[in-house]
């Protein structure tokens, strides 16, 4: 199985900063990778996908980068409603895995 | 609009058998290319993928849990159905389904709201 690494586990922030999430592979995934944001209570939703797109409807602060082993999804700059946890999947290969998460917390 | 709903017991006894159904709209999945999986969530914990179905029937497992899934799709009732055999304490969690479009971003996109089952005696 593909082992999905993401750090920090924990990113404390305040509003109007930058915010730059990571993600490594286990192993090459080329562009197979996608970031999914999670709020309390709530399902995850499609931020990136194919390492680099934005899902329909995601705002241009979200950017993502990175291929083979290492990925990064930016958030330019923190709006109050970013604050969440953040999960990369790959589906390179099966079995389809998701990394640990990272959560962004307001400092 | 693409909507999913999980539905089934929230409550279910120590080597039970579990079965959910995501019921949704939106998409069909006799359409070339569509998926529907599942994936769960424990409390507190990260993500975890159990099973994908295709519009062409071909399904993909979790190899940790292969022998206790089962998918299924009813095509003309718009929904999938997982059953989990011998539920555990572990299994406790907020399992979803989600949609995949090969078409389209072909990524759980989006997801149903989620339903807590809860394995206790």
């Amino acid at each position: 199985d593909i082992v999905l690494t993401q750090s920090p586990a924990t990113l404390s922030l305040s509003p109007g900063e930058r915010a730059t999430l990571s993600c490594r592979a286990s192993q090459n995934v080329g562009s197979y990778l996608a970031w999914y944001q999670q709020k309390p209570g709530q399902a995850p939703r499609l931020l990136i996908y194919d390492a680099s797109t934005r899902a329909t409807g995601i705002p241009a602060r979200f950017s993502g980068s990175g291929s083979g082993t290492d990925f990064s999804l930016t958030i330019s700059s923190l709006e109050p409603e970013d604050f969440a946890v953040y999960y990369c999947q790959q589906r390179s290969n099966w079995p389809l895995t998701f990394g640990g998460g990272t959560k962004v917390e307001i400092k | 609009q693409i909507t999913l709903k999980e539905s089934g017991p929230t409550l279910v006894k120590p080597t039970q058998t579990l079965t959910l159904t995501c019921t949704f709209s939106g998409f069909s999945l006799s359409t070339s290319g569509v998926g529907v999986g599942w994936i769960r969530q424990p409390p507190g914990k990260a993500l975890e993928w159990l099973a994908l179905i295709y519009w062409d029937d071909d399904k993909r497992y979790s190899p940790s849990l292969k022998s206790r899934l089962t998918i299924t799709k009813d095509t003309s009732k718009n929904q999938v159905v997982l059953t989990m055999t011998n539920m555990d304490p572990v299994d406790t969690a907020t399992y979803y389904c989600a949609h995949m479009e090969e078409s389209g971003d072909n990524w759980f996109d989006p997801w149903g709201q989620g339903t807590l089952v809860t394995v206790s005696s």
